[in-house]
């Protein structure tokens, strides 16, 4: 079975600093996409950015990006110029191609500190 | 507001208790799917539905937990004889599926289940 795994529980950055989120996972599969999704208190889960396995060149949106190692089975989301609007959970997920279901990790809580 | 909607957005009940959730999907979406948060935990897939047709159903947790989407639009989540263990936030998420492999998920906002 698939497998996503984020090792850090919580994650505390300063206003306008970096930061990056790591995720591995788990797959024997060759086609598949890998996703970030914030989910803010008390608020609806968006997507943040999407990867998809056959694409060489690692997916950027805005100030959020995300370095894929596919043979380490790596997917970090790396957020440039911290806003204080980031401070939210932040869940990675994977998706592939014998399911429409997103399999999801235990997330990371992002502290943004003022 | 044209996103994914949910209903009750909480719901207290005594185990033992049969309850149902309901979801509405974005308008044109043809594939809804339910989700199970518990705390601490990420989303776990449950079971999706495209149009009217249940295209799988391995992943409810136990034959007490149902799902129906009977006109293809919104869609019903039951669950029977509830347990303590069910206490979770249940999610729901609509998407276009217009063939291919992607098509993104829109999450709505969760009914939060507290079983006594």
């Amino acid at each position: 079975a698939q497998t996503v795994t984020q090792s850090q529980p919580e994650m505390s950055v300063q206003e306008a600093e970096t930061v990056t989120l790591s995720c591995t996972y788990d797959t024997s599969e060759s086609d598949y996409y890998l996703f970030w999704y914030k989910q803010p208190p008390s608020r609806q889960m968006i997507l943040v950015i999407r990867q998809e396995a056959y694409k060489q060149q690692n997916a950027t949106e805005n100030r959020f990006s995300v370095n894929f190692q596919k043979a380490a089975k790596s997917f970090s989301l790396k957020i440039s110029d911290s806003q204080l609007g980031d401070a939210a959970m932040y869940f990675c997920a994977y998706r592939d191609g014998r399911a429409d279901g997103l399999t999801f990790g235990k997330g990371t809580h992002l502290i943004i500190q003022p | 507001d044209t996103g994914v909607s949910q209903d009750p957005r909480h719901k207290i009940t005594k185990r033992g208790q049969n309850v149902t959730f309901r979801c509405d999907p974005i308008s044109e979406h043809n594939r809804l799917y339910w989700y199970r948060q518990t705390l601490g935990q990420g989303p776990e897939f449950l079971t999706y539905f495209q149009n009217e047709a249940q295209l799988e159903k391995s992943r409810l947790l136990s034959d007490r937990f149902s799902a129906e989407r009977p006109k293809g639009s919104f869609s019903t989540l039951e669950i029977q004889r509830t347990e303590q263990g069910d206490s979770a936030m249940y999610l729901c998420a609509s998407s276009l599926w217009a063939g291919g492999f992607y098509n993104e998920q829109f999450f709505g906002p969760g009914t939060r289940l507290t079983v006594l």
